[in-house]
């Protein structure tokens, strides 16, 4: 059972490009979340996804980010317009149910974005 | 103020030291709490979950919390060269019903053979 994938593992990008991060979770998992970890900064929470539905975006910049998790294929972070601030890596993370109870979240080995 | 402080460290111990790592936190609404282990490079790995005061063990890993003051560890026994790594504290609210967790910045631990 492979574990949380997510690519590319690194990506470079100028200023003002697009960044295209990909997660496929655990087989049988439906529930995905990001998180980013930016230098020097533990990590934060971006956004929850179920499968076609956006749960909560609430640490998501209201600009530029945008999340889906389509019925097909895997999660995608979208970052439009990149800037030198989004430097980070980008971990995304899986579950079965959700529930907080006694349930892991699986994370991937992140995806490291370098704004040129 | 951060809703979870943990120290960055580093901290570096002999190997067969007892290791401690705290963090406290601030907001009573977190009800779950975790550790845990990230390596270089890779995504975090969950050690150790519990829900109650009191202390869990595993192995050479016992978590502790303290709800009266908010305050969690964990204590690595018999450290090996293989548990460096940074060690982040983890929570989550009683609400919402699913894992939006609320991590510590992580501490740096190096163990030297």
């Amino acid at each position: 059972n492979a574990g949380v994938m997510q690519n590319p593992r690194h990506l470079v990008r100028r200023r003002g490009q697009e960044a295209r991060l990909r997660c496929s979770p655990m087989k049988g998992h439906s529930h995905v979340y990001w998180y980013r970890q930016l230098p020097e900064e533990g990590l934060k929470f971006m956004v929850y996804l179920q499968k076609e539905n956006i749960i909560d975006e609430s640490g998501m910049p209201k600009e530029r980010f945008s999340a889906e998790f389509p019925k097909e294929g895997p999660s995608i972070l979208r970052i439009q317009q990149v800037v030198r601030g989004d430097s980070a890596a980008y971990f995304c993370a899986s579950s079965p149910t959700g529930q907080p109870t006694n349930e892991k979240l699986f994370f991937g080995s992140g995806t490291q974005l370098s704004v040129l | 103020q951060k809703e979870v402080e943990q120290d960055p460290g580093p901290l570096s111990v002999p190997e067969g030291a007892i290791v401690s790592l705290n963090c406290t936190y601030s907001n009573s609404a977190f009800q779950y709490f975790m550790w845990y282990r990230q390596y270089s490079r890779k995504g975090p790995e969950l050690l150790m979950y519990t829900y109650s005061s009191g202390n869990k063990e595993d192995g050479r890993f016992t978590a502790q919390v303290d709800k009266s003051s908010k305050y969690i560890s964990l204590f690595i026994r018999d450290s090996q060269p293989s548990d460096s790594a940074t060690y982040l504290c983890a929570v989550v609210p009683f609400s919402g019903g699913y894992q939006k967790v609320t991590f510590g910045i992580g501490t740096k631990l190096q163990v030297i053979p």
